[in-house]
């Protein structure tokens, strides 16, 4: 069966500083990965995903995301955090043999002006 | 904006009741999901529906039931509501069935059950 887990449930970062959101997975085949966005009162929006290729994906607003096949981990990072990336993230996977995504708990990034 | 709508925004109803929920995909997306958020479940998958077919089911109460129209758009039927059952319902959508494809969420249906 497929999982997801993202370890921390809040992140606080200082604006400017380098921000990590966690996230490891597991699957039975290769995953597709996602990193979606939610601000409040909003429904999710895409960042990013991991299809196959280069293991550093870049996204949308400056994140980037790495993907580590031998630590089965696709943590978010962004270089220099803006108070606008305050938000819920949250990490998906989907089995490439399979169709549901499965979504983690949710990291609430608080950044700091 | 994602280009996905859903609608009513808020609902509010008694315990036993039955709601619809709508939505309509992004142009051109044959592909939606149904999914439920609420503060102790997180985000759970509930259905996914590909041109009109149902494609994957998740936790969904057999309570619950959904449909895709031949024009794409979808519906998500809750019946004999619980306290429980209040939380926020996504629909999103995608070009296609495909694992690799990324999903666009509406601005979800919040429901309260009294």
């Amino acid at each position: 069966a497929q999982s997801v887990a993202q370890p921390e449930d809040q992140v606080n970062v200082a604006e400017g500083n380098p921000l990590t959101v966690k996230c490891t997975y597991s699957v039975s085949g290769n995953p597709y990965l996602f990193w979606y966005v939610q601000y409040p009162n909003r429904g999710l929006q895409f960042l990013l995903k991991y299809i196959t290729g280069d293991n550093l994906v870049k996204g949308s607003y400056g994140f980037e995301a790495e993907f580590n096949k031998s630590q089965t981990s696709f943590h978010l990072k962004k270089p220099s955090a803006l108070v606008s990336d305050s938000a819920l993230y949250f990490c998906a996977v989907r089995d490439t043999g399979g169709f549901k995504t499965i979504f983690g708990a949710g990291t609430r990034l608080f950044v700091k002006a | 904006d994602s280009g996905v709508t859903q609608t009513p925004k808020h609902l509010i109803t008694a315990t036993g009741q039955r709601v619809t929920l709508r939505c309509s995909p992004r142009s051109g997306d044959l592909s939606v999901y149904w999914y439920q958020q609420s503060l102790d479940q997180g985000l759970q998958f509930l259905i996914q529906y590909y041109n009109g077919e149902e494609r994957a089911k998740g936790n969904i109460l057999e309570r619950f039931s959904a449909q895709q129209f031949p024009d794409l758009h979808s519906e998500l039927n809750l019946s004999s509501l619980e306290l429980g059952d209040s939380a926020l319902y996504f629909c999103a959508s995608s070009v296609a069935a495909g694992n690799s494809n990324e999903q666009f969420f509406g601005p979800g249906t919040r429901l309260t059950v009294l």
